[in-house]
């Protein structure tokens, strides 16, 4: 059974770099898939951030591209996400999630951008 | 970008009743479009994708239709479960791209 799992701060103050990992377990991100970050204000859609291939192909919203970094490793089975200089308005819950159809999703953890 | 437009925002059926969700594109997406149900505090579930496949473990209540810029996801004979809220998601191309939802509620 695949799982995936987010870790990370749930607070982060404006300015500074969001940092989060996504640990999957029950299936090698190695052997293919996209692997994709969404987020959800509060009480609000969806949101696709970006996604990475097993190999390291990246693709991001171009609303955010100029501030987001994801990246692979498959020595770890994880992937992870860098939103920099964060504002009030990236406040949302933040998931990941397998695939281009999004098969199979964590959790999601809220991070809060606050001083 | 592609995006995508769902109608009606929000729908108020009984249960028993059928659903009519609707999910318009900008531009073809060919049939690289899914559908998910949200409730609250959990994450999407994805229920049919290629429009018109059911995901693993989905009722065959639920059915999608479609291609090119219009689907349509159908729910037949509502349960108590089913109402949430219900997202269109595409695939043909990047930047993936979301509807804004639609909320199914109780009449």
């Amino acid at each position: 059974q695949v799982q995936l799992q987010e870790s990370g701060p749930g607070l982060v103050r404006p300015s500074e770099t969001l940092s989060l990992t996504c640990t999957v377990s029950g299936y090698s991100i190695s052997s293919g898939y996209y692997w994709g970050w969404i987020r959800q204000p509060p009480g609000k859609g969806l949101e696709w951030i970006g996604s990475i291939s097993h190999s390291g192909s990246t693709y991001y919203n171009p609303s955010l591209r100029s501030r987001v970094t994801i990246s692979v490793d498959t020595s770890k089975n994880q992937f992870s996400l860098r939103l920099s200089s964060v504002t009030a308005a990236d406040t949302a819950v933040y998931s990941c999630a397998r695939g281009n159809y999004h098969d199979t999703w964590g959790q999601g953890t809220l991070v809060t951008v606050s001083s | 970008e592609f995006v995508l437009t769902q109608s009606p925002a929000t729908l108020s059926l009984s249960p028993g009743e059928r659903a009519t969700l609707s999910c318009r594109a900008s531009q073809s997406v060919s049939s690289y479009l899914a559908w998910y149900q949200q409730k609250p505090g959990q994450p999407p579930r994805l229920l049919i994708y290629d429009a018109s496949s059911r995901a693993t473990g989905i009722p065959a209540r639920f059915s999608g239709s479609g291609s090119g810029t219009d689907f349509t996801l159908t729910i037949n004979s509502l349960e108590p479960e089913d109402f949430a809220v219900y997202y269109c998601q595409q695939r043909n191309n990047w930047p993936l791209t979301f509807g804004q939802g639609t909320k199914l509620e109780i009449k």
